[in-house]
């Protein structure tokens, strides 16, 4: 069962401007969120995590705002650079457990 | 630091013929390993759990006779598919979370599995 919903599922974004990718999680007794980055032939790569006792976290260019009561997480990226481009996938898990992923955006960063 | 190496990275093998995929932690020891399975264009799809020294969890609908996962040590997991047929051709990626850890999941680089 998909547990964490991610939208959209491709995006488009010129470049220095702001990409926002969302999500959405069934289960409350989540209290784990990243965010993982993924080159084409290419394992994920953890970019970023948030625990549900903060609001937003940022990490450079790279922001998750969290919001408990509507169940939703999301990563912005500011700047957004060709560099970036890739496909993103948010999960969510808790403590000891396995991880549960979003279906992925794939970003494009156009020069 | 927490490094996940996989080997590897390519292989290709007839069908009926069985391959084997390690997964290492180089930098430090790791209780649990994930193994998953991603297909073009889609998402990772958890195949199954592995603690050091205990029989794998599998997901459902994973089959565990086809699907054979050995973690005999904290820094090594190893997945083999048993008489491959074309349909088990994918991107096998493991994880493995550092015994210190609760949440976070390393990533290692994948092995594409092409069965002719």
């Amino acid at each position: 069962q998909q547990q964490v919903k991610q939208s959209p599922q491709s995006l488009i974004v010129q470049k220095g401007g702001i990409s926002i990718i969302n999500c959405a999680y069934e289960n409350t007794a989540f209290d784990y969120f990243p965010w993982y980055q993924q080159f084409p032939g290419k394992g994920p790569a953890l970019l970023i995590a948030i625990r549900p006792d903060v609001s937003e976290k940022k990490e450079g260019r790279f922001t998750i705002s969290f919001n408990k009561s509507a169940k939703q997480f999301s990563l912005h990226i500011m700047d957004s650079q060709p560099g970036d481009s890739a496909t993103y996938f948010c999960a969510a898990s808790m403590a000891w457990n396995d991880m549960r992923f979003g279906a992925g955006t794939r970003l494009t960063v156009k020069p | 630091g927490a490094v996940v190496s996989q080997h590897p990275s390519w292989v290709i093998c007839k069908s009926g013929t069985s391959v084997k995929i390690e997964c290492r932690s180089l930098d430090f020891q790791a209780t649990t390993m994930f193994w998953y399975r991603q297909f073009p264009k889609q998402s990772l799809m958890l195949m199954a759990t592995s603690n050091e020294g205990s029989k794998a969890t599998y997901e459902q609908g994973v089959e565990k006779d086809k699907f054979l996962i050995n973690h005999a040590s904290l820094t090594l997991s190893t997945l083999t598919v048993t008489s491959a047929h074309p349909e088990d051709s994918s991107f096998y990626i493991c994880s493995a979370r550092a015994t210190s850890g609760r949440y976070e999941q390393y990533f290692g680089p994948g092995t594409r599995l092409t069965v002719t």
